[in-house]
């Protein structure tokens, strides 16, 4: 199985900063084919299941905000939130989807210092 | 609106059985393959099971292999989670989830609201 590490487990940023979360997966999700990275990012606020926003690494979903991005190639990759804003605050996953079984990171919960 | 609607879950007792769910709306749903995924209480998100759209490609997770079955009815727009022999540690809220393809695989793009399996004497 591939296993994903994220890091920081959780962090706090002011308002208006930019926040940085890490994922490490255990082999590489690049397909050589295609040149594609499997690897998804998901929000998930208390309560609520996760929401999608990012695939193949650094592809915004429709209707995520600019201010999330994605970047990264083959086990390291990185989610951005440029200017982090109070409806961010929530618990950040990554995922690959390269192999089954699918996984997930720990998780990164995000707060406002 | 894109919707997906699991229900069945609540409290079993270890070694019962349970059946899960998942109405979908919204969208083609033959033509997806559906997931389930779950998430213990405090715990990452663990991937339990997968089923294409003609129910002919299905996978588990080793965690559940031998005592969960998915399956679908795409007549019904439904998607099903058997659960036997369950244990304790299969307590978690349980979503379904559409997967999306991206190349030759696919991520997990809607997702539903997810019902609480617990597993306790």
């Amino acid at each position: 199985d591939i296993v994903m590490t994220q890091s920081p487990d959780s962090l706090a940023v002011s308002l208006g900063e930019r926040a940085t979360i890490n994922c490490k997966s255990s082999r590489s999700v690049l397909y050589s084919s295609n040149n594609k990275n499997y690897l998804a990012w998901y929000k998930q606020k208390p309560g609520q299941p996760p929401k999608l926003l990012m695939y193949s690494a650094s592809t915004r979903e429709s209707g995520v905000p600019d201010r999330f991005s994605g970047s990264g190639s083959g086990t390291d990759f990185t989610l951005t939130i440029s200017s982090l804003q109070a409806e961010d605050v929530a618990v950040y996953y990554c995922q690959q989807y390269y192999s089954t079984p699918r996984t997930f990171g720990q998780g990164t919960k995000v707060e406002i210092k | 609106e894109v919707q997906l609607v699991e229900s069945g879950g609540g409290l079993v007792q270890p070694g019962g059985s349970l059946r899960l769910s998942c109405v979908v709306s919204g969208f083609t749903f033959n033509t997806y393959t559906l997931n389930w995924v779950r998430q213990a209480p405090g715990k990452r998100l663990e991937w339990i099971s997968y089923i294409n759209s003609g129910s002919n490609a299905i996978y588990y997770a080793d965690s559940v292999k031998g005592r969960f079955t998915i399956s679908r009815d795409n007549a019904k727009n439904s998607l099903y989670l058997q659960m036997s022999s369950l244990r304790v540690e299969d307590t978690a809220i349980y979503y379904c989830a559409r997967e999306n393809i991206d190349g030759d695989y696919g991520y997990f793009d809607v997702w539903g609201r997810g019902t609480l399996v617990s597993v306790s004497s």
